[in-house]
């Protein structure tokens, strides 16, 4: 099975700040990695497809990169509506996710 | 416009008890995707359960729910389920249905696009 980590498990940040949540795979996954959003008492939403693809409808200030093991989401300018958990899903061999992380405000 | 509705199937039941949850699908061609079920325990992360692809001939479960649970689907009904048998406490969770996304079409090891409000199971004595 593919363990996936992300960090940090927790992050505090302001409105206007640019932040990056890590994801690292246990072997290579590609890029076959996706990035969810997900607001209390809501169903995820997804961000990104294939590490770097932005999905429909989602503000340019995400933005994905990485391959293989490593991977990295950007927020570029935090809004008052990206204050959520974020995880990262691979799907190279099954699927599974990070243990997420909680964006707060600071 | 897309949408998943988790129409029934949750709710309290003993452990070792039963419990079939479904999923309608709307809005999309829904022959032509891979689906899956993913839980959630309240307050905590993400847990994918099990996926089918998009004619039923290909299925995958997570090692926590193989030999228990069996996901299957109804194209001319749109509509995707997950039986769920000798439950166990561990298995309280809220459980979304989502579609698979197209990276690869069909299938159901892929990105989730379209997600169920969730259907809240309880195990418990």
């Amino acid at each position: 099975d593919i363990q996936m980590t992300q960090s940090p498990s927790t992050l505090s940040a302001s409105v206007g700040e640019r932040v990056t949540i890590t994801c690292r795979a246990s072997q290579s996954v590609n890029n076959w990695l996706a990035w969810y959003q997900q607001k209390p008492g809501e169903a995820p939403k997804l961000l990104i497809y294939k590490a770097s693809s932005l999905e429909s409808g989602v503000p340019s200030r995400f933005s994905g990169s990485g391959s293989g093991t490593y991977f990295t989401l950007t927020i570029s300018g935090l809004q008052p509506e990206d204050f959520a958990t974020y995880y990262c899903q691979q799907y190279q061999s099954y699927c599974s996710f990070g243990q997420g992380t909680k964006l707060e405000i600071k | 416009e897309a949408q998943l509705v988790e129409e029934s199937g949750g709710g309290v039941v003993r452990p070792g008890g039963s419990l079939r949850l479904s999923c309608a699908a709307s809005g999309f061609p829904f022959k032509d995707y891979g689906m899956t079920w993913v839980r959630q325990v309240p307050g905590k992360g993400l847990e994918w359960v099990s996926g089918i692809n998009w004619n039923g001939g290909e299925t995958g479960y997570a090692d926590s729910v193989k030999g228990r649970f069996t996901i299957s689907r109804d194209n001319a009904k749109k509509s995707l389920y997950l039986q769920m048998s000798s439950l166990r406490v561990e298995d309280t969770a809220l459980y979304f249905c989502a579609r698979g996304g197209g990276t690869n079409l069909g299938d159901y090891v892929d990105a989730f696009d379209i997600w169920g409000q969730g259907a809240a199971v309880i195990v418990s004595s």
